[in-house]
C-alpha cells in the first residue's frame, strides 16, 4: 500500500539552528515525492518537488531510495519558515493524478 | 488569474443534512480533484475530475459524489452528513506533475 509517513507532530527550533523535517514512503514504483507548505491564514503551496532538484527558500531534500525517505532541510532556520509541512507522493498514471499526504510536521520557529 | 477558487469559506450543517461545495480550478486546467483533510490530519485524496467524468476515487462511500461542468468548474457533494464529515475540503486542479490547491471550504456538522 501507498504511504507517507512524517514521525514528528510538532519541530521547535530556534532561529538560526538547523532543520530537518523526516518523511518516509512506502510505494512499489518509482516514486515522485513533494514538499507542501500551508503558512498561517494561507492556502496549501507547493515547496519543492524532488525530480526538481532545487532550492527553495534555503530548503532542500534529497530522495533516498534505499531508505524511502524524502527528508526536508534546511542549514538556518528563520522565524518565517514556521508553518505546517506536508510531505507528499505522487501517483501518476492511467490519465490520472492524485497525491498521498503525510500528517503534516508543524515547525516551530522561536526568535 | 485568482488561483483556485472554492465557495463558500465556511459552512455549517447538521447531521442528515445533504451539502454542495464549489471550485473554480486554475486558468487554463482542466482536471479538478478534491481533498478532505480532517483535524490534525493531512489531506486525504477523494475523486479526481477530468472531461465531465470521474477519472480516480479515493477510499470514501457513495455518500461523497462530484460533478464537472463544461467550463471545467466542479461541486463535490455529500449527502446524508455524518459528524465524521467535519473537515476542510480542499479543491486542486492540475497542471502536468503538479497540483494547485485552493483555500479550503471548512464545513461543520453538528
Amino acid at each position: 500500500a501507498q504511504r507517507v509517513t512524517q514521525p514528528e507532530k510538532l519541530l521547535s527550533v530556534f532561529k538560526g539552528a538547523p532543520v530537518e523535517l523526516k518523511c518516509n514512503y512506502s510505494y512499489s514504483g518509482s516514486p515522485e515525492l513533494f514538499w507542501y507548505v500551508q503558512y498561517s491564514r494561507q492556502r496549501l503551496q507547493l515547496l519543492l518537488r524532488h525530480i526538481s532538484r532545487e532550492s527553495i527558500k534555503g530548503f532542500t531534500a534529497d530522495l533516498n531510495k534505499g531508505e524511502t525517505s524524502f527528508h526536508l532541510k534546511k542549514p538556518f532556520a528563520q522565524e518565517e519558515d514556521s508553518a505546517m509541512y506536508y510531505c507528499a507522493l505522487g501517483l501518476w498514471g492511467g490519465g490520472y493524478n492524485k497525491l498521498i499526504f503525510g500528517a503534516g510536521t508543524r515547525l516551530a520557529v522561536h526568535p | 488569474d485568482a488561483g483556485v477558487t472554492q465557495s463558500p469559506t465556511h459552512l455549517i450543517k447538521t447531521r442528515g443534512q445533504q451539502v454542495t461545495l464549489r471550485c473554480s480550478p486554475k486558468s487554463g486546467h482542466d482536471t479538478v480533484s478534491w481533498y478532505q483533510q480532517a483535524l490534525g490530519q493531512g489531506p486525504q485524496f477523494i475523486f479526481q475530475y477530468y472531461e465531465e467524468e470521474e477519472r480516480q476515487r479515493g477510499n470514501f462511500p457513495d455518500r461523497f459524489s462530484g460533478h464537472q461542468f463544461p467550463n471545467y468548474s466542479s461541486e463535490l457533494n455529500v449527502n446524508a452528513l455524518l459528524l465524521g464529515d467535519s473537515a476542510l475540503y480542499l479543491c486542486a486542479s492540475s497542471s502536468p506533475g503538479e497540483q494547485y490547491f485552493g483555500p479550503g471550504t471548512r464545513l461543520t456538522v453538528t
